[in-house]
């Protein structure tokens, strides 16, 4: 079945360091890819997406590309701040046997400390 | 403020209490979601409802009972619960049934739930 796998956190930072968060799936078909960041005490906000191969989807300073030949979507920060703390989840949608069903299927979650 | 609205945002109840969680989206959206958020696992879809019909159960136990009134209103009742129910629940809303490349699934905050 379809399956998201994020590295392990959680990963700590100084601030202006840079941040890649590893994220690869497996999927039938052609899934588009998804980024949410949960900060303390609240829900997901979306971050960015992708809906094909080599698309790069951005947001505030944040880039992840979807890379079909690897099968991955990392995401990628040049410079972080204090205030990107947070858990950063990769997900992509399960466009299931009988088509497109809005089931998004999640990694574990990556949590990101960047200290001052 | 993604438009998603839930409360309460935190509920403590009994194994024997009868609970509902509430989730209201102002984004006129057509599909709303019930995902669970439990420690240190992926986040699961539960539930899909489509202009107000169920369309996906994903195998959830029938203590959790979900009702959507409307296209703007989901609920989740709760009974019977059980200590591992424990977990944040999530409700979301997209503009249509399923993931396209021009729809996106947003999150409401979630409610925390402990059952004692």
């Amino acid at each position: 079945g379809n399956s998201v796998t994020q590295m392990e956190g959680p990963v700590t930072l100084s601030e202006e360091a840079f941040l890649t968060i590893n994220c690869t799936y497996t999927a039938t078909g052609y899934p588009s890819l998804f980024w949410y960041v949960q900060y303390p005490g609240e829900g997901l906000q979306l971050l960015l997406k992708a809906t094909k191969a080599d698309d790069k989807g951005s947001n505030k300073g944040f880039e992840a590309t979807y890379r079909k030949e690897t099968t991955s979507f990392h995401l990628e920060k040049g410079s972080v701040q204090v205030s990107d703390s947070a858990v950063y989840f990769c997900a992509l949608s399960d466009l299931g046997g009988s088509g497109n069903t809005g089931k998004l299927i999640f990694g574990q979650g990556t949590t990101l400390q960047v200290k001052p | 403020e993604t438009g998603v609205t839930q409360t309460p945002r935190h509920l403590v109840m009994g194994m024997t209490n009868k609970k509902s969680l509430k989730c209201e989206q102002h984004l006129g959206h057509n599909a709303m979601y019930w995902y669970k958020q439990s420690a240190k696992k992926p986040l699961e879809l539960m539930f899909v409802y489509n202009f107000k019909e169920q369309t996906e159960n994903n195998s959830v136990p029938s203590r959790f009972s979900p009702e959507c009134p409307n296209s703007s209103h989901l609920f989740l009742h709760l009974h019977t619960l059980q200590p591992e129910d424990s977990a944040l629940y999530l409700c979301a809303s997209s503009q249509e049934p399923g993931i396209s490349s021009g729809n996106t699934i947003y999150f409401g905050e979630g409610s925390w739930l402990t059952v004692v």
